[in-house]
């Protein structure tokens, strides 16, 4: 898992009531990455991050928001929940490959049920 | 937009067979590729990536790029029922550092005892 933790592992939750879903690495890696994989539509990226408090949006970022006020740590909130949240949620983060550039590497994921 | 398209399959093959996995992509700027391995219910694992035109191998598994068309592959020789699972091709975006990937949906691979 290249030194990346995810907590919780597994949550249920109500509509309307916030989440906060944390990603912890161990490498000192500058970029990490919050993905959401649905079935029908394979993974998609939230947001990413290119350094502490430096964080851009990706193709599915509405209705999330991130942090990243240490290295280490990089924080994925669903600030109200609702059923269409409902997924598997991963971390990414990526280390330079020799030719290929950053490749990713991904933790082992929280699975978010929204009732 | 840019696009990574495979054949959701399920592709289904005989133990010891040669198993061939393929994906196409829209972004001719697409530097590197990438295939994953995903078990159910486990995160994507790298099994290798590409980068120049032609074959690069790695084991049973070998990787084509074709940069001309637009096309990527990746052939599990010896195929095993451990090798059952839903492989993901993934592209690096264009335009300086390929830090962010653009994913297909996978290709779910079942290989028959």
């Amino acid at each position: 898992d290249a030194g990346i933790t995810q907590s919780p592992r597994h949550k249920v939750t109500e509509t309307g009531t916030p989440v906060t879903l944390r990603c912890h690495q161990t490498e000192n890696h500058r970029y990490m990455y919050w993905y959401r994989q649905d079935p029908g539509h394979g993974l998609r990226l939230i947001h990413y991050s290119y350094g502490v408090k430096d964080t851009d949006k990706g193709e599915v970022s509405d209705g999330y928001s991130v942090s990243r006020s240490k290295t280490e740590d990089f924080l994925l909130t669903l600030e109200s929940a609702t059923s269409s949240q409902t997924s598997v949620y991963f971390c990414a983060i990526s280390e330079l490959s020799g030719g290929a550039g950053e490749t990713q590497y991904f933790g082992p994921g929280t699975r978010l049920l929204v009732l | 937009q840019k696009e990574v398209e495979q054949n959701s399959g399920p592709l289904s093959v005989p133990e010891g067979a040669i198993a061939s996995l393929n994906c196409t992509y829209s972004d001719r700027g697409s530097q590197s590729f990438f295939w994953y391995r995903q078990y159910s219910g486990k995160s994507p694992e790298l099994i290798m990536f590409i980068y120049s035109n032609g074959d690069k191998e790695d084991g049973r598994f070998t990787a084509q790029l074709n940069k001309a068309s637009q096309y990527v592959s990746l052939l599990i020789r010896d195929s095993q029922p451990s090798d059952s699972a839903t492989y993901l091709c993934a592209g690096a975006n264009s335009g300086g550092s390929n830090y962010k990937l653009t994913f297909g949906k996978g290709t779910l691979l079942t290989v028959n005892p």
